[in-house]
């Protein structure tokens, strides 16, 4: 089967750094994909890795360990408007996506 | 904006009721996928159609069914409503199958079962 794993929240302060982490377990792995909700609003996609290391968009950068089948979303300089929940996700052989059940991100100011 | 759009936004009906949401996937997008939240869950998936054909399947209920249709857009029929259907429902598109990595969502349905 497929399953992952996210903390349910995590509190950072504002201007710092916070990283999101994500362990999966699945068949026929293809990728990691980060995807940031609001309240109230719609899924975004974030970022994606399919090979090793790091990827960067500007504030935010995604790593993927194929071997330790982890990964995370780190997001720096933090600002209010990143409070949100963030979702990590798994393609598999089988074309389903796996959406963990997501990490509350609570800034303070 | 997205470029995913889906009608109704709200939707309050009864036990036992039939509703239809539909979505309209960004253009050029090949791929609809539905999906199901409920308060302080994650996104269940339910469904992917890629160009008309049912690609892959999830924890779709019975109850519920899905079709794309030629002009792309989608619906997705739940009946026999029962309080626990209560949840956002969101659909997704993507270019094609092959970047389902990269899904781009609609504002969502709010489905209230009473």
């Amino acid at each position: 089967g497929q399953s992952l794993e996210q903390p349910s929240e995590v509190t950072a302060v504002e201007g710092a750094i916070v990283q999101i982490n994500c362990t999966y377990q699945t068949s026929g792995f293809y990728g990691l994909s980060w995807y940031q909700q609001h309240d109230g609003g719609a899924p975004t996609f974030l970022s994606y890795n399919a090979l090793d290391g790091l990827e960067e968009t500007g504030r935010f950068s995604s790593f993927l360990s194929r071997s330790d089948s982890y990964g995370y979303l780190l997001l720096q300089e933090l600002q209010m408007k990143d409070s949100a929940s963030y979702f990590c996700a798994v393609g598999g052989r089988d074309d389903k996506i796996i959406f963990g059940k997501g990490t509350r991100l609570h800034i303070l100011p | 904006d997205s470029g995913v759009t889906q009608t109704p936004k709200h939707l309050i009906t009864a036990t036992g009721q039939r509703v239809t949401l539909r979505c309209s996937p960004r253009s050029g997008d090949l791929s609809v996928y539905w999906y199901q939240q409920s308060l302080d869950q994650g996104l269940q998936f339910l469904i992917q159609y890629y160009n008309g054909e049912e690609r892959a399947k999830g924890n779709i209920l019975e109850r519920f069914s899905a079709q794309q249709f030629p002009d792309l857009h989608s619906e997705l029929n739940l009946s026999s409503l029962e309080l626990g259907d209560s949840a956002l429902y969101f659909c997704a598109s993507s270019v094609d199958s092959s970047e389902s990595y990269e899904q781009y969502f609609g504002p969502g349905t709010r489905l209230t079962v009473t």
